[in-house]
């Protein structure tokens, strides 16, 4: 079955840099990428989402790129702010299945 | 309704206690999942329906988890004799199906004393 990865598991950055979590998958079937933001307590919300048809998808300072060739897929984050502190969660499915796979998260800590 | 809903929110179950979460799917919604989800880690998948079949449960840790959708909307996740292992936050999501993006709900936080 399906199996993700997911790095680094923390990441602190400064006011307005940028941020990077890179993710791996192992199923070269998987062919939907979302990202999940998950803040203290509260549920995971869809950030971003990118299919196997694409290569980039950018939401003003969200993008996401994918490597169908390596099976990777990164989050990038620019000049981020205080409220981007929270942990993300990439996923990917694809098949004969809707069900999504997670990585285990990294936790982004973002200093005024 | 406007979102996923689920309930009850917080539930404190003592060993051997049977418990039953609820998930409210978003109306039309095909497609109902189940996450477990430990402190400090990523959602578990547990079981999958479409409508009413449930297509995938391979992800259910014990026959002690059970789940159902008889009707296609409402969904029930049944634990028989709660253990401490199983404390967890248990996550309901629906879908529109196709690999449309999930919509969590807010989880029922399961302690077992």
């Amino acid at each position: 079955g399906e199996n993700v990865e997911q790095h680094p598991s923390t990441l602190s950055v400064q006011e307005g840099d940028s941020a990077v979590i890179k993710c791996t998958y192992s199923d070269s079937a998987s062919n939907y990428f979302p990202w999940y933001k998950q803040e203290l307590g509260k549920r995971p919300q869809l950030i971003i989402d990118i299919r196997s048809n694409v290569g980039e998808k950018k939401d003003q300072r969200i993008a996401v790129t994918l490597n169908k060739t390596a099976k990777h897929f990164s989050l990038h984050i620019t000049e981020t702010q205080p409220e981007d502190s929270a942990v993300y969660f990439c996923a990917a499915s694809g098949g004969n299945t809707d069900k999504l796979i997670f990585g285990t998260g990294t936790r982004l800590q973002v200093f005024p | 309704g406007a979102g996923v809903s689920q309930s009850p929110r917080y539930k404190v179950a003592k060993r051997g206690q049977d418990v039953a979460l609820r998930c409210d799917p978003i109306s039309g919604h095909v497609s109902l999942f189940w996450y477990q989800q430990a402190l400090g880690q990523g959602p578990e998948f547990l079981t999958y329906f479409q409508n009413e079949a449930q297509l995938d449960k391979s992800g259910l840790p014990s026959d002690r988890f059970f789940a159902e959708r008889p009707e296609g909307s409402v969904s029930t996740l049944k634990i028989q004799r709660t253990q401490q292992e199983d404390s967890a936050v248990y996550l309901c999501a629906s879908s529109i199906g196709g690999w449309g993006g999930y919509t969590f709900g807010s989880g029922t936080r399961l302690t077992v004393v």
